[in-house]
């Protein structure tokens, strides 16, 4: 079975641009979820996407946005980038999204350098 | 607001040597997680403890979640060079959100 797959790994932008990550689960999840993760921060949650709707949302920004398809497939959206949005932006799948069974399964994210 | 704090936050250690790693939630938790990431790598589930004062062991690794299902705790004994690594806990609330510790970064000196 394939693991989650996240597009593109890397990617550098300047300061006002905008992103778009791409999120592929394991076939059969329903459930995408999206972290930042940065040195002094840790893994900080953005959002979840269960069944193309948004369940769960982070501290985060209207700047930062998601959607999921009828394929389970996730993308998230940065808006107006800022130096500060430079870390590794990472997705997870699981089968019924974060609860008792919510196991995470992490692809190897996108790493995103803001200039 | 919720907070799931982990300590220490570097570790280094003799192979060989023991090593723990606290969380503590200000809120009661409905479960935990724990996650391993290797450097330059991506976190990958250990475990999830769900009941009040459980113990779980995976070979050298043994996790516990508090009575009072605030805090947990991972040891590893007799650490080896493969241990290396950042591990996370992640506490789940009752209103089904995830919180990640900061994360214990382990160094093991061969």
């Amino acid at each position: 079975k394939a693991g989650v797959t996240q597009t593109p790994r890397y990617l550098i932008k300047t300061r006002g641009q905008q992103v778009t990550l791409s999120c592929s689960p394991i076939s059969g999840h329903r459930s995408v979820s999206w972290y930042q993760q940065t040195p002094g921060q840790g893994l900080q949650f953005l959002f979840e996407y269960f069944s193309e709707t948004q369940r769960n949302k982070g501290n985060f920004p209207g700047r930062f946005s998601g959607r999921q398809f009828s394929n389970s497939r996730s993308e998230m959206n940065v808006s107006t980038l800022e130096l500060g949005d430079s870390a590794l932006y990472l997705c997870a799948s699981s089968l019924m999204g974060q609860g008792p069974t919510g196991e995470l399964f992490f692809g190897e994210g996108s790493r995103l350098t803001v200039l | 607001g919720q907070q799931v704090m982990q300590i220490p936050q570097y570790q280094h250690v003799q192979e060989g040597e023991d090593f723990t790693t606290y969380c503590n939630s200000s809120t009661t938790l409905s479960n935990i997680q724990w996650y391993k990431q290797r450097p330059g790598g991506h976190p990958v589930f250990l475990i999830q403890l769900v009941k009040s004062g459980e113990v779980k062991k995976q070979k050298r690794l043994t996790f516990q979640f508090g009575e009072a299902k605030k805090n947990s705790s991972l040891h590893i004994t007799a650490t080896q060079t493969t241990d290396v690594g950042t591990y996370f806990c992640a506490g789940l609330t009752g209103a089904n959100n995830l919180f990640f510790g900061t994360g214990t970064r382990l160094t093991v000196i061969p």
